[in-house]
């Protein structure tokens, strides 16, 4: 039993370039997130998802998109980094009748 | 909207005393769930203790209790007994039962625990 896990844990982007961040899970929660840390703003919701096959915004999702193809697995997407998403990336699960959300170790990601 | 302020970026406790963390919350919502995290230096996010609006009770576990004032609309966490390991950036945050559950979180207070 894995819990959350995040591919990868670290990457070094130019800007413009692409990448999917990988967010998997193994204890068939409904729900799924992805949050961006940045030094002394706590996390911030970029979307979630409420089910596979759903997907919806956050408080910040300009500039990503996702996906939920299956139940286990939540993508996120930048079609065009910027240094501005520089940042930490934590993905997080929960059951649809817990209360308490389960993160991934976090993804460093830097934009140059 | 709903929003989380944690009014104290840093704070310093000596080993073994008690700590209270401050954290207020805004919400229309009528139901919803208050919760603490603690990320130590390492970056993973920790689960500490959650408190549901309508327990009447307020939650504990282990040395972690949370100071919940409905009408005041805080949620302080208490660290007894504090201990080294204790020292992490602590993250208060709140679920809304509207609006896909989402959950928001404060800016976090850093605890440095003294030897």
């Amino acid at each position: 039993n894995a819990g959350v896990t995040q591919t990868p844990k670290f990457r070094v982007l130019k800007t413009g370039q692409s990448m999917t961040l990988l967010c998997a899970q193994d204890m068939n929660h409904e729900y799924m997130y992805w949050y961006r840390q940045d030094p002394g703003m706590g996390l911030r919701l970029i979307h979630y998802s409420v089910g596979e096959g759903t997907t919806a915004k956050g408080e910040v999702p300009d500039g990503y998109n996702v996906s939920r193809l299956k139940k286990q697995n939540f993508l996120l997407g930048l079609e065009s980094a910027a240094p501005s998403q520089t940042s930490v990336y934590f993905c997080a699960s929960r059951g649809s009748s817990a209360d308490t959300q389960y993160f991934g170790p976090g993804t460093r990601l830097t934009v140059l | 909207a709903q929003k989380i302020t944690q009014t104290q970026p840093g704070m310093f406790v000596q080993e073994k005393e008690a700590v209270t963390l401050d954290c207020t919350y805004d919400t229309s919502d009528q139901s919803y769930g208050l919760f603490w995290y603690k990320q130590p230096s390492s970056g993973e996010m920790i689960f500490l203790i959650y408190q549901g609006s309508y327990d009447e009770q307020n939650a504990t576990e282990g040395r972690y209790s949370l100071n919940f004032q409905k009408a005041r609309k805080s949620a302080n966490l208490v660290i007894s007994a504090s201990q080294l390991g204790d020292s992490a950036m602590y993250f208060c945050a709140m679920r809304g039962d509207t609006g896909g559950f989402k959950t928001i979180f404060g800016a976090g207070t850093r605890l440095f625990v003294k030897a």
